[in-house]
């Protein structure tokens, strides 16, 4: 069983519908990130969040939120789906490894989320 | 702003060796990460530079200068299962693990 989990991994969905990706990991880390990828712009963070109390914008929050609803699970939601957020979307956990510079901050991605809104 | 740079495609030969480099420019800089991605799946993590210099893990290799604010991986004796995308990542923050990512480069290994 994967480490790192996300459901659904296909979707097709409508202008205006309201989408919600779930992650769930055994990994037992206490960071999760939901990037983003599109072709040729490689990933960008949305959220990201180190606890289950601790949610933190990245750098294309915009259009969606996010809830922690234990360690283990991280979702990400569009309130209300527009066709430029068709992408694949990934979730990730990270566990420190070191301190300071030496934390290789070594990302878990899941298998990817691929949403198409029409 | 912040960006890495890195070329979009990459092609080479079987047994060969490949470099694949990065340029930065990001606001605080922690080191340089290079993740490997087939086929739109899951991107793996394959080293991480702190340090200005050469890390090696088997076939791969990666390197970094601070004063460059350069770095490349360096895959030695290609294999067709090589063939992917690789992107370089910059972590920006000490505390947040937050990285910003290059927009990937694609590797093609040809027999």
């Amino acid at each position: 069983d994967a480490d790192v989990t996300q459901t659904p991994r296909n979707r097709i969905t409508k202008t205006g519908k309201r989408i919600m990706l779930e992650c769930s990991q055994t990994k037992g880390h206490d960071r999760m990130y939901w990037y983003r990828q599109d072709p040729g712009l490689g990933l960008r963070l949305i959220y990201y969040s180190f606890d289950v109390k601790d949610i933190n914008k990245g750098e294309i929050s915009d259009g969606y939120s996010v809830s922690r609803q234990a360690q283990a699970k991280f979702s990400l939601s569009l309130e209300s789906a527009i066709p430029n957020q068709t992408a694949l979307y990934f979730c990730a956990t990270s566990h420190p490894t070191g301190t300071g510079v030496f934390d290789t901050g070594e990302l878990f991605f899941g298998e990817g989320s691929r949403l198409t809104v029409l | 702003g912040q960006s890495l740079e890195q070329p979009s495609e990459v092609t080479a030969v079987e047994g060969a060796i490949v470099q694949i480099n990065c340029t930065y420019q990001t606001s605080g800089f922690y080191g340089l990460s290079w993740y490997q991605q087939h086929d739109g799946g899951a991107p793996t993590f394959l080293s991480y530079n702190a340090l200005d210099g050469l890390e090696e893990t088997g076939r791969f290799s990666s390197f970094l200068s601070r004063s460059d604010s350069y770095g490349y991986l360096l895959l030695q004796e290609l294999q067709m299962k090589d063939s992917a995308s690789y992107f370089c990542a910059s972590r920006i923050s000490g505390n947040t693990g937050k990285l910003i990512f290059g927009q990937g480069t694609t590797l093609q290994v040809k027999p």
